[in-house]
């Protein structure tokens, strides 16, 4: 069965912090790894990594795949309160098109 | 606005009723998606529809059924509700039947009481 897993579960951090989130997967056929920014309610599609070693960048947020280790991590520099969030990590394989969530880090960002 | 549309966002409902859930995806996607989160779970799939088409299925409930209509939106259909049933539901489409960055709808929250 497909899994993603996500750490920390939840963070604290002030202002200006860097903070790295993580996500390993076991995804039969692995396609792609995707993160999504959840706030009040639907998850916003934030990166898509296919190839390893490739780093996406927007603005603040940056994020990596390593297909080797099974794992990618998002990177937030100088976080802001307007951060604060859950940050899904799903990993799509050959099974359907479905995507597999991890259940997310909660993020707070602390003026 | 996504452009995904759920109806209706807030659904409050007896245990052993049966409710309809509506999605209507972003203009031209072909593929529907259904998932649910339940509280500390993360997103679970439950089904997918392409083009009217099942697709793909996942740990979706005997209790539980969608379809997909001709003018592309899909309804998710939920009967005899538990209160386990209580979560949020979510629609997401995508313009191909591949999951790649699909875009999600703002859900249904679903409480069963």
């Amino acid at each position: 069965e497909d899994k993603v897993v996500q750490s920390p579960l939840s963070l604290v951090v002030h202002e200006g912090d860097t903070v790295t989130l993580n996500c390993s997967y076991e995804v039969t056929n692995f396609r792609s790894l995707l993160w999504y920014k959840q706030e009040k309610k639907a998850p916003t599609f934030l990166f898509m990594l296919t190839s390893s070693g490739i780093e996406k960048k927007s603005g603040r947020l940056s994020s990596i795949l390593d297909k080797k280790e099974l794992f990618s991590i998002l990177n937030i520099t100088a976080t802001q309160t307007g951060d604060s969030a859950i940050y899904l990590c799903a990993a799509g394989g050959s099974s359907g098109d479905k995507l597999t969530f991890g259940t997310g880090t909660r993020l707070a960002v602390r003026p | 606005d996504s452009g995904v549309t759920q109806t209706p966002k807030h659904l409050i409902t007896a245990t052993g009723q049966r409710v309809t859930l509506r999605c209507s995806p972003r203009s031209g996607d072909l593929s529907v998606y259904w998932y649910q989160q339940s509280l500390d779970q993360g997103l679970q799939f439950l089904i997918q529809y392409y083009n009217g088409e099942e697709r793909a299925k996942g740990n979706i409930l005997e209790r539980f059924s969608a379809q997909q209509f001709p003018d592309l939106h899909s309804e998710l259909n939920l009967s005899s509700l538990e209160l386990g049933d209580s979560a949020l539901y979510f629609c997401a489409s995508s313009p191909r039947d591949r999951a790649y960055g699909y875009t999600f709808g703002s859900g249904t929250r679903l409480t069963v009481v």
